[in-house]
Parts: structure tokens; sequence; C-alpha cells
């Protein structure tokens, strides 16, 4: 299995409250991503990375910022949060994004929960 | 519409069965596609990629048509360990990837 952890894995937290979430891999690739799963949709991308300090926006960016300050680590923060972002989150990794090596890896996910 | 649509099922097929899911997705400059599986509260994990040709992995295969915008996968002998939930995806472009929201598998003894 990929190198990818997630942090917390579960999180409750109110309305207006800001969260972080951490995802963690040790397995050097350089893009990253933040997903959300909710019931009857498939995953969406929220933000990902392509490099240290590269980011850009996915299809459900809104109330998302994310940071990546070393290859290893992709935060997402929720800045203020909602209860439409109660949700399931997902991390994913790849090597590339073309050929062979465009496999995406996912993490454990995070359940977060917004009262 | 979604970009990418499934059936949601679920598939409720005895042991053995052969079963096949469809997949139809809106972007005709979609370039690869995928066949993942998710496992209950789990993450999705690859199972296999879709190639025009059509393409075999054991029990499992997966054909794709471009003119129709229309992938497919079929198992065979279905056993119990394959019931879950399996994600239709397309790469549109660059790096990123659009899911279908999953068809529901149930594989009963």
């Amino acid at each position: 299995d990929a190198g990818i952890t997630q942090s917390p894995r579960h999180k409750v937290t109110e309305t207006g409250t800001p969260v972080t979430l951490r995802c963690h891999q040790t397995e050097n690739h350089r893009y990253m991503y933040w997903y959300r799963q909710d019931p009857g949709h498939g995953l969406r991308l929220i933000h990902y990375s392509y490099g240290v300090k590269d980011t850009d926006k996915g299809e459900v960016s809104d109330g998302y910022s994310v940071s990546r300050s070393k290859t290893e680590d992709f935060l997402l923060t929720l800045e203020s949060a909602t209860s439409s972002q109660t949700s399931v989150y997902f991390c994913a990794i790849s090597e590339s994004v073309a050929g062979e090596n465009n496999e995406q890896f996912f993490g454990p996910g995070t359940r977060l929960t917004v009262l | 519409r979604k970009e990418v649509e499934q059936d949601p099922g679920p598939f409720n097929v005895p042991e053995g069965a052969t079963v096949a899911f469809n997949c139809t997705y809106s972007n005709s400059a979609s370039q690869s596609f995928f066949w993942y599986r998710q496992d209950c509260r789990k993450e999705p994990k690859l199972l296999m990629s879709v190639y025009s040709s059509g393409n075999e992995d054991g029990r499992f295969t997966a054909q794709l048509n471009r003119a129709s915008q229309y992938i497919s996968l079929l198992i065979r002998d279905s056993k119990l360990s394959d019931s879950a939930t399996y994600l239709c995806v397309v790469r549109k472009n660059g790096n990123k990837l659009v899911f279908g929201a999953g068809t529901i598998l149930r594989v009963k003894s």
C-alpha cells in the first residue's frame, strides 16, 4: 500500500470554527489532491497540488484553502466550517499525470461532521 | 447532467454469477478511463485501467466504446469478496479525474 496517512481520521466540530486536515505521504510523489465524497456523488476534487507551493482549484473549492510547504505534506483548511462541509475527505497522490505512473493512490479518509 | 453516470444498483447476485456494470461519460475529450473499487468505509483503489481495445485481468473484463462514450466492466464467477462499490473514473485533461457515484455490488452465498 502507498504510504499515505491522514489526520485526524474523525472530527466533530461546530459551525464557524476553522478546521485543518493533514495529508502526509512517504512516496515522494509530486502530485497531491484533496477530494470530498458525499452520498449520491462521486468523489469531487477540491484542490490539488503539482509541487511545493504550487496549487490549483478543483470543481468544489469554495470555502476551502490548501497549502503545501513540503513535498510530503498537503493541508486542507476550512476557514469557517459550515454544515454543508460535513463529508468524508480523501487525500490522494500520484507520481505523474499520464502514462503508466498516473494511478492515484488514496489515503484512508477523514470523516468530518460540522454541527 | 453528471459528467460520469453509473447505475447505483445495488446489484445482488449469487456466487459464481456473471455481472456487468455500465458507465457513460459526457465529455468526448476524455482521455483515460479506469475502474476503481471501494470497500465499505474504505478508500478507493484502482481495479483496472480501460483501454480502447478492451482488456482483461483474470475474472474482470473492461470495454470502452468511444463513439458511444460508454465503458463497461464484466465480472465473471463472482466471489463474496467482490462485494464492493465500483467507481467509473474518467480523466479529462491533465491530472484531473472525474468519478461516477459508484455501483454497489453484493455477492451472496
